[in-house]
C-alpha cells in the first residue's frame, strides 16, 4: 500500500504571506494532484504533475514534483484569505485509483 | 453545466440498519469513485467503476459495503448492518474515462452519522 504524508497538517498565516506545503512518500507514483477542499464541498483539483521535476505555475501557486517522484511541494505567494482551505495531495495507485494524504489546513488570516 | 450531486447530503442512522446513498455523475462520464472521508483525514479510496462494471473495488472495507452502477450513470453504495464507525462523509467522484491523467469531479458528499 503506498501512503502519502502531508506537513504541516495546520497552517495559520497573516495575508500577503508565503507558504510552502509538503507532501510525501516512500513510493514512486506515476503522477500527482494537488486538490483544495473547502468545508461541505467535495475537492477541487488544481494541478496534475507527471514527469520527475517538473514545475507548473497557477497564478500565485507553484507546484513541483520531485526529481525521484516520490515527493511534492506547493508554494503560494502572497497569501489571500481565499487561498484558505484543506490542500490535499493525491498519488496514482498503479493507474487505478488514487491515494490521499490527511491534507495541510491552511487559515490565512486578513 | 450540472456538476456531480449526491443524496442525501445528511444522513442519520441507528446501528444495524441499512443505508443506501446515491450519486449522479457528470452526464456523459464513463468514470466513476467512491470514496469516504472521515474527520481530519482525506478521502479513502473504496470503489472505481468503468462504465456498469467495478474496475477496482478493492478499497470497500468489508461485505457490508457494496456498489451498483446498473446503466453506467447513476451509482449507489449500499451499507448493511451499519457500525458507529462507518460514519463518515462519504463522497463521489465522476471522469470522463478514467484512468490517473483524467480529471476527478467531486460532489459535496453525503455526511453519514450512525448513531
Amino acid at each position: 500500500t503506498q501512503l502519502l504524508e502531508q506537513s504541516p497538517q495546520f497552517l495559520s498565516i497573516q495575508e500577503g504571506e508565503n507558504l510552502t506545503v509538503y507532501c510525501n512518500s516512500s513510493s514512486v507514483f506515476s503522477s500527482l494532484q494537488w486538490y483544495r477542499q473547502e468545508p461541505g464541498e467535495g475537492p477541487v483539483l488544481l494541478v496534475t504533475v507527471v514527469t520527475g521535476g517538473e514545475v507548473k505555475k497557477l497564478k500565485r501557486l507553484t507546484f513541483q514534483f520531485g526529481d525521484a517522484r516520490k515527493d511534492s511541494s506547493l508554494h503560494i505567494t502572497a497569501a489571500q484569505p481565499g487561498d484558505t482551505g484543506l490542500y490535499l495531495c493525491a498519488g496514482d495507485n498503479y493507474g487505478q485509483n488514487f491515494v490521499f494524504g490527511p491534507g495541510t489546513r491552511l487559515s490565512v488570516l486578513p | 453545466g450540472a456538476g456531480v450531486s449526491q443524496t442525501p447530503s445528511n444522513k442519520v442512522t441507528e446501528k444495524g440498519k441499512y443505508v443506501e446513498l446515491r450519486c449522479d455523475p457528470i452526464s456523459g462520464h464513463t468514470a466513476l469513485y467512491w470514496y469516504r472521508q472521515s474527520l481530519g483525514q482525506g478521502p479513502e479510496f473504496l470503489i472505481y467503476f468503468q462504465g456498469t462494471g467495478a474496475a477496482d473495488d478493492s478499497g470497500l472495507p468489508n461485505d457490508r459495503f457494496f456498489a451498483v452502477r446498473p446503466e453506467g450513470s447513476v451509482s449507489t453504495l449500499k451499507i448493511q448492518r451499519t457500525e458507529r464507525g462507518d460514519s463518515a462523509v462519504y463522497l463521489c467522484a465522476s471522469s470522463l474515462i478514467g484512468g490517473s491523467t483524467d480529471t476527478q469531479y467531486f460532489g459535496p458528499g453525503t455526511r453519514l452519522t450512525v448513531l
